[in-house]
């Protein structure tokens, strides 16, 4: 079974330019997470879609980040302009939506993206 | 609000020791626990989960996690540690009672096996 896919894996620009994140989930996972994890420490939820539509965004510093899934399926995240503090990995998951039977609804990551922001 | 706590950042075990990973979590309603494991430049792979039923909850690689309510812990354990185990660890938690699938994770333990 193929898993989470990522890209790029590295990407340094420099503050106040802007970047994009693509992550494809793993076929039938209606649910999609962007994480962001700073070094050292734990990954934080920025945005989850259940399918095409946001679940929580509550996280999302929307004045520079957005995040789509137009056909329910890929993903892209872009930061616009970039902070210095924005340097973190980004994390994709995916996961069954809850209720579904035998799922167990935990999520699987992708290998991440590593921001340098200079 | 949901919360988890990890208080050791780093952990230290001879290979063929036991290792133990403490996680405690704060949640308002009933908890679903997860465990994942971390190796450098790589996602974070999934371990083991708490979701109900017996509080010991066996996993991949011969990991394993008590569940204690009355503590609210969920500390990961495995009976003799490889040093391939050195890795970050981050245990997280959801409340079953929130909307979606929102977990929140602790800020992670390093695990060093030494040979």
């Amino acid at each position: 079974e193929a898993g989470v896919a990522q890209s790029p894996r590295y990407k340094i620009i420099e503050k106040r330019q802007s970047v994009a994140f693509w992550c494809n989930p793993i076929s039938g996972h209606a649910t999609l997470y962007w994480y962001q994890q700073i070094l050292g420490q734990g990954p934080k939820l920025l945005i989850q879609f259940q399918n095409n539509g946001v679940v929580d965004d509550s996280q999302l510093p929307k004045d520079r980040f957005s995040a789509e899934r137009l056909k329910g399926v890929d993903s892209t995240l872009k930061i616009q302009p970039a902070k210095l503090e924005d340097s973190a990995v980004y994390l994709c998951a995916s996961s069954f939506p809850r209720g579904v039977a035998g799922a167990g609804n935990e999520q699987f990551f992708g290998p991440g993206t590593r921001l340098t922001v200079l | 609000a949901q919360s988890v706590a990890q208080p050791e950042d780093q952990v230290n075990v001879a290979e063929g020791n036991p290792l133990t990973v403490k996680c405690t979590y704060s949640v308002s309603g009933n908890p679903y626990l997860f465990w994942y494991v971390q190796y450098p430049n790589r996602g974070l792979q999934f371990l083991l989960k708490y979701i109900t039923g017996d509080n010991l909850v066996k996993g991949s690689y011969g990991f394993e996690a008590e569940f204690n309510k009355s503590q609210t812990s969920f500390h990961l354990k495995k009976p003799s540690a490889l040093v391939s185990d050195s890795a970050l660890y981050f245990c997280a938690v959801r409340d079953i009672g929130a909307a979606g699938n929102k977990l929140t994770f602790g800020g992670g333990t390093r695990v060093l096996v030494k040979p």
